[in-house]
């Protein structure tokens, strides 16, 4: 169970697209949904929190109207990565916590998709 | 702030020998860490967690130690093996006296175990 689907696994793009990557919980809802990104040999980097219904919470430093977070239902989270540069390749990694769950139940993560940019 | 430190960043033993990492966290409310093994191109994988109301807890060769008073946290691997090798990521929920909860990453060990 709990089951998180990220697609696509990896993606190319050309310098100026835009770029969609879907987070889905295949067997429970998730009120919550949050996007990472990692780079080469670092971190985790938490990007936004995706709230279903509403507008997403980014953090500091994250350009929100570059990267723009769609969360229209308890089961589906969007990222689009729009007008895309060589520095946005990386690995984008969604999670999600059943919502049936407390706050401090683990969060279930998707398998990331690797963006290249060129 | 809203940061999670992770000491060593790189950690090399031998097979059989005990490995422990160690994070701190800034969050005092602080109340979920766990911690993921990552291999490389892969997601995250959970090992194990602890909740702030237990100090200490064990699954086979792996255990965690929390002390909220100095509010640190502790991977102890035991009897490793080179499958243990990979990066291994501390967590810690943070946000929890703000309304944004979120599990913030500390930087990551790379622990290398040699035959």
């Amino acid at each position: 169970g709990a089951v998180v689907s990220q697609h696509p696994s990896w993606v190319i793009c050309k310098s100026g697209t835009s770029v969609k990557i879907e987070c889905r919980s295949l067997d429970f809802q998730a009120t919550t949904m949050f996007w990472y990104r990692q780079f080469p040999k670092q971190s985790l980097m938490l990007m936004a929190t995706s709230n279903e219904g509403s507008k997403a919470t980014y953090e500091q430093g994250v350009e929100k109207d570059k990267f723009l977070i769609n969360h229209a239902s308890l089961t589906l989270s969007t990222l689009t990565v729009t007008s895309a540069h060589p520095e946005d390749s990386s690995f984008y990694i969604c999670s999600a916590r059943d919502r049936g769950r407390s706050s401090n139940s683990p969060l279930h993560f998707g398998n990331g998709t690797r963006l290249t940019v060129t | 702030g809203e940061n999670v430190e992770q000491h060593p960043s790189t950690l090399s033993v031998q097979e059989g020998d005990s490995a422990v990492i160690k994070c701190t966290y800034s969050d005092s409310a602080s109340n979920y860490f766990p911690w993921y093994k990552q291999e490389l191109g892969k997601r995250p994988q959970l090992i194990i967690d602890i909740r702030s109301n237990v100090g200490e807890k064990k699954d086979q060769r792996i255990a965690v130690t929390l002390n909220k008073t100095a509010k640190h946290f502790s991977l102890h691997i035991t009897e490793t093996q080179p499958e243990d090798s990979a990066v291994y990521f501390c967590a810690a929920h943070l946000g929890m006296n703000t309304g944004f909860q979120k599990l913030v990453f500390g930087t990551g060990t790379r622990l290398l175990v040699s035959p």
